[in-house]
């Protein structure tokens, strides 16, 4: 199974801070890596697929990034999610998962904290 | 737009087994994959397995192999999960997710959009 590190493991930032979480895979994962928010008690929100790709409806100010060129992408293992502009919706757990082969599998999150 | 609406909370013995639902109201819920993942108490994302109802045919995680069972009525756009011979450990917030296919039109990628959660207790 792949494995997905996330770091840090929970975030202490303030509104209009901008702050990023890492995941790193096990292996090469190319750009198969997507991002979601949760809030307990709520449905698991997509933020961004395909690495850097953002979901419809997504505000701008979350963006996702993968190491290296687009080349370098097919054997990429890390990976970044940049919130600018923090708002007090943002604060919230963020996980990574990987789509590259199953079992599907995602890092331990990211809890971000006012 | 595409929602999904799971069963209520269940609250089973260890042994027993559980079903949960997930309703979709698109209208392509046949085409797209549905995926089961769940969430314990302080834990993590774990992928179950999922079915694209249009082939039948559900693959499941290696872990829940044998004990899980996915299937999905096309007629009423739902998907079921099944955890039989229960343990303490399952307790979990059960969910499904329409799963995007990836371009061999047979494995996922991103999930989107998810459902509301399921909570299963298993307890004596």
């Amino acid at each position: 199974d792949i494995q997905m590190t996330q770091s840090p493991s929970s975030l202490s930032a303030s509104v209009g801070d901008t702050v990023t979480i890492t995941c790193r895979a096990s292996q090469s994962i190319s750009s198969y890596l997507n991002w979601y928010q949760h809030t307990p008690g709520k449905a698991p929100r997509l933020l961004i697929y395909a690495a850097s790709t953002l979901q419809s409806g997504v505000p701008s100010r979350f963006s996702g990034s993968g190491s290296g060129t687009d080349f370098a992408l097919t054997f990429s293992t890390d990976f970044t999610l940049t919130i600018s502009s923090l708002q007090p919706e943002d604060f919230a757990t963020y996980y990574c998962q990987q789509s590259y082969s199953v079992p599907y599998t995602f890092g331990q999150g990211t809890k971000l904290e006012i | 737009q595409v929602q999904l609406v799971q069963s209520g909370p269940e609250v089973k013995k260890p042994g027993s087994s559980v079903k949960v639902s997930c309703k979709s109201s698109g209208a392509t819920f046949r085409k797209h994959a549905i995926t089961w993942v769940r969430q314990a108490p302080g834990q993590g994302f774990e992928w179950m397995g999922g079915i694209i109802p249009m082939f039948g045919e559900p693959n499941y995680a290696q872990k829940f192999h044998g004990r899980v069972t996915i299937n999905a009525d096309e007629s009423t756009s739902t998907a079921f999960l099944e955890v039989s011979s229960l343990r303490f450990e399952d307790t979990a917030v059960y969910f499904c997710a329409r799963a995007q296919l990836q371009g061999d039109g047979n494995s996922y990628d991103w999930f989107d959009p998810w459902g509301q959660g399921t909570l299963v207790t298993v307890s004596s």
